[in-house]
Formats: C-alpha cells, sequence, structure tokens
C-alpha cells in the first residue's frame, strides 16, 4: 500500500454540485493533514488542513478527519468552474521522520 | 513581495550539461526542500535542510547536489543531465515541519 493513497480522477461534476475528494494514508502515527490545490501550470497552494477527527469548514471547504479509519476527505460545496484544477493530498508520515507524502492528486473538473 | 521565489522559470539544456537553480525564501523559515514533479504530476521530495543541515536526502543520483549557504537559500545543482531529468521542480518552505509554502516552479526540458 502507497503511503497516501487518492483517485487520479478526472472527476467531474456540474456546475453547483458537491465535489467529494478522497485520501487514505497508511501510517496510524500520522498528525496532521493537507489538501493543497494545483492549477495546470501553478504551484501548490495550501486550502485546507485538518488535525482533529471530525469536521473542519473553511467557506465552501470541508475538511473531514477519520484516524481510526485512516480516511481524509475534501468537500466543496458549490463547485464553481474556478474550482478545476488537481488537489492533492499530503501528510507527514511518522515512521517516516515526519516527512510530507503527497497523493498522486485528483484532477477535478467543474463543467458549468 | 514573492514569498518563495525561485529562478529560472524556465531552463532548456541539451544532455550532458550542468545546471543550478536557485531559490530563496523571506518568510523567516528555518526548513527548505526540493521536490520533483514529472509528467504525471507526482510530486516527489528530493531533500531538505533545516537551519542549513541536510534533515532529509531521498534515493536521487548524486548528481543532484543541494547547497544552502543560509537558511532563506537553497540551490539545487544539476550535473550531466539526462533526459529523464526533464521535470518541474518546486522549492519549498516552513518553519520547522509545519505548513509548506512553494515556489512557482522551474520547468526543465532537457534535449
Amino acid at each position: 500500500q502507497k503511503e497516501v493513497e487518492q483517485n487520479s480522477g478526472p472527476l467531474s461534476v456540474p456546475e453547483g454540485a458537491i465535489a467529494s475528494l478522497n485520501c487514505t494514508y497508511s501510517d496510524r502515527g500520522s498528525q496532521s493533514f493537507f489538501w493543497y490545490r494545483q492549477y495546470s501550470g501553478k504551484s501548490p497552494e495550501l486550502i485546507m488542513f485538518i488535525y482533529s477527527n471530525g469536521d473542519k469548514e473553511d467557506g465552501r471547504f470541508t475538511a473531514q478527519l477519520n484516524k481510526a479509519s485512516q480516511y481524509v476527505s475534501l468537500l466543496i460545496r458549490d463547485s464553481q468552474p474556478s474550482d478545476s484544477a488537481t488537489y492533492l493530498c499530503a501528510v507527514p508520515i511518522y515512521n517516516l521522520g515526519g516527512k510530507l507524502i503527497f497523493g498522486q492528486g485528483t484532477e477535478l473538473s467543474v463543467k458549468p | 513581495d514573492t514569498a518563495v521565489s525561485q529562478t529560472p522559470k524556465y531552463l532548456v539544456t541539451q544532455m550532458g550539461n550542468d545546471k543550478s537553480i536557485k531559490c530563496e525564501q523571506n518568510l523567516g523559515h528555518d526548513t527548505m526542500y526540493w521536490y520533483k514533479q514529472d509528467s504525471k504530476k507526482f510530486l516527489k521530495i528530493m531533500f531538505s535542510y533545516n537551519n542549513k543541515e541536510l534533515i532529509i536526502n531521498e534515493t536521487v543520483p548524486n548528481r543532484f547536489s543541494p547547497k544552502s549557504p543560509d537558511k532563506a537559500h537553497l540551490n539545487l545543482h544539476i550535473n550531466s543531465l539526462e533526459l529523464g531529468d526533464s521535470a518541474v521542480y518546486f522549492c519549498a518552505s516552513s518553519q520547522s515541519r509545519n505548513i509548506q509554502y512553494f515556489g512557482a516552479g522551474t520547468r526543465l526540458s532537457v534535449l
């Protein structure tokens, strides 16, 4: 199993819908979880981070963490065409000295 | 002011050449990183420095050599470039091992 896994997509949703992006990780010792957004030809930018089990909301974005299931997700409500990008899940892996490991990214396409 | 800046943005060169990419951050962070993103968009760490000390050194060819003259700068020198080195190289910085902030990337094309 890879340390951090995401569905590569592409995930296509209509404008206004909820986009759901999923990520699983292998290390039960991981304590923090990050979601980065990367537009084509640009650098990754942090959009959410979460440390505790449950939900964390920031505007149209909600991060959900379930440590027992080793699962973190990102929900984007009222999806807009400008949300079309690749979303990268990143997890510091405790048994690799806390090194930040990125998933392969999920490509999201929001259709007008 | 750009927080993490890399130069050059584009680098086109011939196989066998030696090239360098420079990175500077003005965020006051103590940790800097080099990542390689291949054509499949997979982002993989190469090196990390904390206060000028190498703390992460992944399995990369020894043709790649990082240098950190001070904690605000981390450069990457690549010797004897090969076709497979073509990728986008990102510099990033963080305070300790917290949130990482990325530079704009250097797109390297080896012909």
